[in-house]
């Protein structure tokens, strides 16, 4: 079981886009249609962002986009916001009832 | 509204028991887990357990030592902790599944509860 690999860090200006990578292997990312991402700001529970690779839950702004391509997923916010500079995990189902976060990206604003 | 409440942290124990109190949702529909955050660290998910304790799983750094269960008549969430490291320091969450068996989506989060674990 080793965490997904993500950037340490990106920056954006107010009004660009962003995307942040998490790669995993054929047993997790590239295997299965369950990769999800949340946003997490410090002090505060963390907040499911994407599902099912690409679902937006209730109320998360469609500036929030999902895709995957074989074992890398990816997470493009577009139309940054200040509010959105936070840690970003992406997470995986890896077979088994078992699952993987990355190691977190540190998104500037 | 859906609310998780997390209890038993603390200084270490021989043994740790977490609870995880579940309400404002049908708390038998949904798997659960529990995730991790060390000092300074990232997320790392521990444990799951299915809708109806049937599965589970665990994170290779818990095997052996973590019991993950639940008891749905009182809609709570439980992690025995045994034979804790320091590295287990963390405050432990525990998340809800959006699914009936594990998926790694979790929508919901309770503020989590802190063990300690001295050298």
């Amino acid at each position: 079981q080793s965490a997904l690999t993500q950037p340490r860090s990106v920056s954006g200006s107010p009004g660009q886009s962003v995307t942040i990578s998490c790669t995993g292997t054929s047993s997790d990312v590239g295997g299965h249609d369950s990769v999800s991402w949340y946003q997490h700001h410090p002090g505060k529970a963390p907040k499911l962002m994407i599902s099912d690779v690409n679902k937006r839950p209730s109320g998360v702004p469609d500036r929030f986009f999902g895709s995957k391509s074989a074992n890398t997923a990816s997470l493009t916010i577009s139309g940054l916001q200040a509010d959105d500079e936070a840690d970003y995990y992406c997470c995986s189902y890896a077979g088994t009832y078992t699952v993987l976060f990355g190691g977190g990206t540190k998104l500037t604003v | 509204e859906v609310q998780l409440v997390e209890s038993g942290g603390g200084l270490v124990q021989p043994g740790l028991r977490l609870s995880c109190a579940g309400s404002g949702f049908r708390f038998n529909d949904y798997a659960m887990h529990w995730v991790r955050q060390g000092p300074g660290k990232g997320l790392e998910w521990v444990a799951s357990i299915s809708w109806n304790g049937g599965h589970v799983a665990y994170a290779d750094s818990v095997k052996g030592r973590f019991t993950i269960s639940r008891d749905n008549a009182e809609n709570s969430l439980y992690l025995q902790m045994n034979s804790l490291r320091p590295e287990d320091s963390a405050f432990y969450h525990c998340a809800k599944d959006t699914q009936t068996y594990s998926s790694g989506a979790f929508d919901y989060w309770g503020q989590g509860t802190l063990v300690t674990v001295s050298s």
